[in-house]
């Protein structure tokens, strides 16, 4: 009954590959999000997306995509990984977009990139 | 742009002490709430408390408590008798409506460590 799931928790990975990050979320919220959290455990906002409409932190590079099957699902393909984006990936979800609701973090993933 | 500021990488605390943990936000927004997030080892982001910025009094959940002081542009928690379990890292955040990507916005976060 875990409210924010991720899979996989590990991922571990060469450069130049492709890899994708599984999000669900049995909440029934309208909005999902992905943060990436860096070595110095620094948090930042990479997506949104509510009822269709993605909303994209400027500085993501274009090789990450976000992907939505439906609304409990917001997946996240990574092209072409770089060292850099070695990094913890946490998927969140709140109800709607509202300033009031809590955003719901999953376990997050860690990902290596060697 | 907004910025939240964390300038405590660090705190130590005593168990059944009490600690309070800095914040400092800029933005230009009216519209905004302000959070405190804990993460224990266990990575799991966990929220502890939130703040409207249009409400004056100060947001209470059991042992820990705000100080928000909205001209000074100011947000820190005090957590009351420390206890072993709230060793983690503290994030403050800020959220506001509407520009970016309409997450949240965190500070660089303070580790509490609790000394039993």
């Amino acid at each position: 009954d875990t409210a924010v799931s991720q899979t996989p928790k590990y991922l571990v990975t060469q450069m130049g590959n492709d890899k994708s990050i599984k999000c669900e979320q049995n909440l029934g919220h309208d909005t999902m999000y992905w943060y990436k959290q860096d070595s110095k455990k620094f948090l930042k906002i990479m997506f949104s997306y509510n009822n269709k409409e993605l909303i994209i932190n400027e500085t993501v590079p274009n090789r990450f995509s976000p992907k939505s099957p439906d609304k409990a699902h917001l997946n996240l393909h990574i092209n072409s990984l770089e060292l850099g984006d070695s990094a913890v990936y946490f998927c969140a979800s709140s109800i709607g977009r509202s300033l009031y609701n809590e955003q719901f973090f999953g376990p997050g993933t860690r990902l290596t990139v060697l | 742009a907004q910025t939240v500021t964390q300038s405590q990488p660090e705190m130590s605390v005593q168990e059944a002490e009490t600690v309070t943990l800095s914040c400092t936000y800029d933005t230009s927004e009216s519209d905004y709430y302000l959070f405190w997030y804990k993460q224990p080892p266990s990575r799991q982001m966990i929220l502890v408390i939130r703040q409207e910025a249009y409400k004056q009094q100060n947001a209470t959940e059991n042992r820990f408590s705000v100080n928000f002081q909205k001209a000074a542009k100011s947000f820190s928690l005090k957590i009351s008798d420390s206890q072993l379990g709230d060793a983690a890292m503290y994030f403050c955040a800020l959220m506001y409506s509407g520009g970016g990507a309409d997450g949240l916005t965190f500070g660089k976060g303070t580790h509490l460590i609790i000394q039993p």
